[in-house]
């Protein structure tokens, strides 16, 4: 069964600051990975995806993802924080014919100014 | 409509009531998905409905929890005899065609229910 991890319940960065949210898989079969961002009373946006095109993904907002098979990572980075980029960050993952997605616990991002 | 829709944004029950929660998806999504989200806690997957059928249901917790979708739009999650335990965030997603991994899932705001 496929499953995720979210190294990190909650991250604090500086406005301007690099934003780095960690986020490793496990599945048996080539996975399918999504960030999804949660504000406050809104529904999940996905953020960005990787289906296997292409290992460096990038995402609305400024941010992107690397997938690296060697290490089952997906982490989320962006380099420069901005204000509005608070809010909680989900990782998840989608193996093969299953129709679920799991995910993880969530990170809080924090940012100060 | 323009997004995934759930009614209603709040709901406070009494534990061992009945309760419906409604999802109104994308038009023409033909995929459905119900999640559960806990305080601190990523979604979970529920159930998931292909067109009016459920194809897969083994993330409903026990027999208390029933979905349906009788035309293929909109869909009523149903808890039985709730307890103080199904207290979360019920959120509703629905995606263009769920055999292409391509396509996202488009999630509504959730339904928070609240069991006292």
């Amino acid at each position: 069964a496929q499953s995720v991890t979210q190294l990190g319940s909650h991250v604090s960065v500086s406005e301007g600051a690099l934003v780095l949210l960690r986020c490793n898989y496990s599945s048996s079969v080539p996975p399918y990975l999504f960030w999804y961002v949660q504000y406050p009373n809104q529904g999940l946006q996905l953020l960005l995806k990787y289906t296997s095109a292409a290992t460096l993904v990038k995402g609305i907002n400024g941010f992107e993802a690397e997938f690296k098979k060697s290490e089952t990572s997906f982490h989320l980075t962006k380099p420069s924080a901005h204000m509005s980029d608070a809010a909680e960050y989900f990782c998840a993952v989608r193996s093969g014919n299953n129709n679920d997605m799991r995910f993880g616990a969530g990170t809080r991002l924090t940012v100060k100014p | 409509g323009a997004g995934v829709s759930q009614t209603p944004s709040n709901k406070v029950t009494e534990k061992g009531k009945y309760v419906e929660l409604r999802c109104d998806p994308i038009s023409g999504h033909t995929a459905l998905y119900w999640y559960r989200q806990s305080l601190g806690q990523g979604p979970e997957f529920l159930i998931y409905f292909q067109g009016t059928g459920a194809a897969d249901d083994s993330g409903l917790p026990n027999d208390r929890f029933f979905a349906v979708r009788p035309e293929g739009s909109v869909s009523t999650l149903k808890i039985q005899r709730t307890e103080r335990g199904d207290s979360a965030v019920y959120l509703c997603a629905s995606s263009l065609n769920p055999s292409s991994w391509v396509h996202e899932q488009f999630f509504g705001p959730g339904t928070r229910l609240t069991v006292l």
